[in-house]
């Protein structure tokens, strides 16, 4: 089935540096690739989304690409602050007409920005 | 503004016991999927539902089954309760609206089972 690697597992950055996490899925019929952040004690909660006819996305400080070829797309932050240090979780799907497709996430990212 | 609510924060249970977890969303979604999540394995999905009575298997059923009788209420329900099955558990739900694609979480289920 449907499988998506996260890399890396941790990332410590300094504040106003940026931070890249990367992942890889190996359906290629997969069409929708969001972006999770969750704070600690918290749910997570979509950030950003990228779908398929599409190579990159930008939302203020944060930016996700995707290459299909490749089968991976990544999670770039700029000026990172301490309120981005959260687990991130990137996440792959193929959607069936109008349902919601199950989500296949990565194992997560744990960022940590320090002042 | 979009609420998915579970029926617990903690939840401790002995081994063998039947658990129920509840989750109830106010946004009239029509899909609902458990999770459970454990540090380093990611989000894995238990069960899904895209309608009313009914469900299908995600990656990791076993153990598990799930009940929606009704389209704003999934539960899971633990039929007999092991050691391998303490995690946080996650509801989602989405819409087969504009935005099907986002799922809304709920905060969590901490069970513990000794």
């Amino acid at each position: 089935g449907e499988n998506v690697e996260q890399h890396p597992s941790t990332l410590s950055v300094q504040e106003g540096d940026s931070a890249v996490i990367k992942c890889t899925y190996s359906d290629s019929a997969s069409n929708y690739f969001p972006w999770y952040k969750q704070e600690l004690g918290k749910r997570p909660q979509l950030i950003i989304d990228i779908r398929s006819n599409v190579g990159e996305k930008k939302d203020q400080r944060i930016a996700v690409t995707l290459n299909k070829t490749a089968k991976h797309f990544s999670l770039h932050i700029t000026e990172t602050q301490p309120e981005d240090s959260a687990v991130y979780f990137c996440a792959a799907s193929k959607a069936r007409n109008n349902q919601g497709g199950k989500l296949i996430f990565g194992q997560g990212t744990e960022l940590s920005v320090k002042p | 503004d979009v609420k998915v609510t579970q029926s617990s924060r903690y939840l401790v249970k002995r081994t063998g016991e039947k658990v129920f977890l509840e989750c109830v969303q106010d946004m009239d979604h029509e899909n609902m999927f458990w999770y459970r999540q454990d540090p380093g394995l990611g989000l894995r999905l238990i069960y899904f539902s895209y309608d009313v009575k009914m469900k299908e298997k995600g990656d990791i059923p076993e153990g598990y089954s799930v009940s929606r009788e009704k389209k704003e209420r999934f539960s899971l329900i633990l039929e007999s309760a092991s050691t391998n099955q303490t995690s946080m558990y996650l509801c989602a739900s989405s819409s087969t609206g504009q935005s099907f694609y986002e799922q809304y979480f709920g905060p969590g289920t901490r069970l513990t089972v000794t």
